[in-house]
């Protein structure tokens, strides 16, 4: 079955400070991988999947096959990145997402 | 206002009763999604539905049911077989290529 893990529950950087919020996963085909954002008193909402290779908001994630890792990484934080993310994986099969436990990240200024 | 709308917001049950949380979208998404979300645990899948009149278990069904009798609509039942079903409830929806997943506000049910 597949698995997400993000062994963080809380991660506390200053502003400008360099973020990796990590995630590993476990997953027997070829996984999709997706980071979810929640800020405060609003919806979760997707911040940046693998496929796209994109960067969002400052934020990149490179999928490491060898490593299964999906790390969340920005080279300066921002206050307003606070909030919690979420590593989510999505079979082939069943098409659901699978999420971790989620990290808080909290920037202090 | 396109979107995914959850009803009602704050839900109290009294212990033994049935409760139904409601899950509307106007988005013409064909799969639809409710998840459970504990302190410390994320989000764990409870049942989904990838087409009208059909819908599958997820990772924690035991004591809800669902219905998709409309592409709009997954209403979720906690039924008094559920053991804890104190907890903070997400549906989303996404198209049937999966490429983005849309979430509701959330529904809090306490049961007391």
């Amino acid at each position: 079955a597949q698995r997400v893990t993000q062994p963080e529950k809380l991660l506390s950087v200053f502003k400008g400070a360099p973020v990796e919020l990590k995630c590993n996963y476990s997953y027997s085909g070829s996984p999709e991988l997706f980071w979810y954002v929640q800020y405060s008193r609003q919806r979760l909402q997707l911040l940046l999947r693998h496929i796209s290779r994109e960067s969002i908001k400052g934020f990149t994630a490179d999928l490491n096959k060898g490593e299964t890792s999906f790390h969340l990484k920005k080279p300066f934080a921002q206050e307003e990145d606070s909030a919690m993310y979420y590593c989510a994986l999505r079979d082939t099969g069943r098409r659901a997402l699978t999420f971790g436990s989620g990290t808080r990240l909290q920037v202090q200024p | 206002d396109g979107g995914i709308t959850q009803s009602p917001k704050y839900l109290f049950r009294k212990e033994g009763q049935n409760v139904t949380l409601s899950c509307e979208q106007n988005l013409n998404h064909d799969a639809m999604y409710w998840y459970r979300q504990d302190p410390g645990q994320g989000l764990r899948l409870i049942y989904y539905s990838q087409i009208v009149n059909d819908f599958q278990k997820g990772d924690i069904a035991e004591g809800y049911s669902v219905s998709r009798e409309k592409k709009e609509s997954f209403p979720l039942t906690v039924t008094s077989a559920q053991k804890n079903p104190t907890a903070f409830y997400l549906c989303a929806s996404s198209t049937t290529m999966n490429t983005e997943a849309f979430f509701g506000q959330g529904t809090r049910l306490t049961v007391v």
